[in-house]
């Protein structure tokens, strides 16, 4: 079963933007990850945040994590073609099997 | 370090055929991961090693898919026969306390 819904499962922007994508997850976390996957490729691990942090930064990346409403979120600022992609959550840590969500689709419009 | 290694990079089969899917993680990662990605899903969990035992396998469809790392490095991942809902990216990926999760590229199999 997934862990992580994200939210939208699509979206397209124009180059220059800011991409916003969400997601819910269900159970307690230590920590939850947000990774990239191109088409066809494998996936990159792009940041994560801890329980106890609620904001996290990394480059054009904004990462906000909310434990009492199970959510985060993923902001990319200033998007560029090559950010075009699937972004998906995840939660698990050490040893434990990494849980995903469905994914949301960006698409950035040059 | 190097990545996690997997091949081949694409595979397409008849139903009912076999197919084998090679892995080779990290070195140093004793914990391995099977994963499959339907198209327009997430990444799925089929097993889990730690070494060469493994630890979760609850998701394998243990009628058809068998899978198995030997002294506890390569691993692989047999679809005995295939069918066409088998079709799929299946993502290896390791781990390790200190480093995290690397995944592989991925083999991306098409059941015709």
């Amino acid at each position: 079963s997934q862990q992580g819904e994200e939210d939208p499962q699509a979206l397209s922007i124009q180059e220059g933007e800011n991409a916003t994508m969400n997601c819910s997850y269900k159970t307690s976390i230590n920590n939850l990850q947000w990774y990239r996957q191109n088409s066809g490729r494998g996936l990159v691990h792009l940041i994560l945040i801890r329980s106890n942090e609620r904001e996290k930064h990394s480059g054009r990346l904004r990462v906000t994590l909310d434990t009492s409403k199970k959510s985060s979120s993923l902001l990319i600022t200033a998007s560029r073609a090559a950010d075009t992609a699937s972004y998906f959550c995840a939660t698990g840590s050490g040893n434990t099997p990494l849980v995903f969500g469905k994914g949301t689709r960006l698409s950035v419009i040059a | 370090e190097a990545g996690v290694a997997q091949s081949p990079r694409y595979k397409i089969i008849e139903k009912r055929q076999s197919v084998a899917f090679w892995c080779n993680p990290i070195s140093g990662h004793a914990t391995l991961y099977w994963y499959q990605q339907i198209l327009g899903q997430g990444p799925k969990l089929l097993i889990q090693f730690q070494n060469n035992g493994v630890v979760d396998d609850s998701q394998l469809p243990k009628d058809r898919f068998s899978a198995e790392r030997l002294k506890g490095v390569d691993s692989t991942l047999k679809i005995q026969p295939a069918k066409l809902e088998d079709s799929a990216v299946y993502l290896c990926a390791s781990s390790s306390e200190a480093y995290g999760y690397t995944f592989g590229s991925g083999t991306r199999l098409t059941v015709v």
